[in-house]
């Protein structure tokens, strides 16, 4: 059980497009949802976590209009990086949760994006 | 903001040994959790500890919630090749945020 999905795996992108990355909770209602990115040899940052129905919290120095995050329903979350430069290159990671009282989050396998 | 020590930040080991790991703060969290992460995938919950003084084991895995709930460790006993990854500790606080620790990375000593 406890079982979360992230698509794509890996992208590479050319600078100024936008990349779409979509988590799924695949056996359990995710209540939240977190957004995480991971610099090489580095622990995790959060950027910012999602309810669903509700507008993302974006953590201090995370651009909202930049990393787009949708929790449409209460199997799916989307992060949106817009017109992405090569510093956006990183490992982008989700985690949900089951429970707004939970303080276990299951993560995805990541995608790692390259803007080229 | 809250912050976790954790360490050691590296280990190498030899195989068979035992490892024990800690993560300490000056601040009082409700929840120890412990996490594995292989290169290029996602963290995995490995033990999840609630109650303060709690000592819990997930086969070869043994974590306690430190009494004053500011710390925990995590032994791994007899270790073998696939223990290699980076294991991070993460505090719960009041607000359900999970503060994470920088991380230890274990090592097979060849």
């Amino acid at each position: 059980g406890a079982v979360v999905s992230q698509h794509p795996s890996w992208v590479i992108c050319k600078s100024g497009t936008s990349v779409k990355i979509e988590c799924r909770s695949l056996d359990f209602q995710a209540t939240t949802m977190f957004w995480y990115r991971q610099f090489p040899k580095q622990s995790l940052m959060l950027m910012a976590t999602s309810n669903e129905g509700s507008k993302a919290t974006y953590e201090q120095g995370v651009e909202k209009d930049k990393f787009l995050i949708n929790h449409a329903s209460l199997t799916l979350s989307t992060l949106t990086v817009t017109s992405a430069h090569p510093e956006d290159s990183s490992f982008y990671i989700c985690s949900a949760q089951g429970g707004l009282a939970d303080y276990e989050q299951y993560f995805g396998p990541g995608t790692r994006l390259t803007v080229t | 903001g809250q912050q976790l020590n954790q360490s050691p930040q590296s280990m190498f080991i030899q195989e068979g040994e035992d490892v024990s790991m800690n993560c300490t703060s000056s601040s009082i969290f409700n929840t120890w959790l412990w996490y594995k992460q292989d290169p290029g995938e996602g963290p995995v919950l490995l033990i999840a500890l609630y109650k303060a003084g709690e000592l819990t084991s997930n086969g070869r895995l043994t974590a306690q919630f430190g009494i004053t709930r500011k710390d925990s460790f995590l032994n791994i006993s007899a270790s073998i090749p696939s223990d290699v990854g980076i294991y991070f500790c993460a505090g719960g606080n009041s607000n359900y945020q999970l503060i994470w620790g920088a991380g230890t990375k274990l090592i097979i000593k060849p």
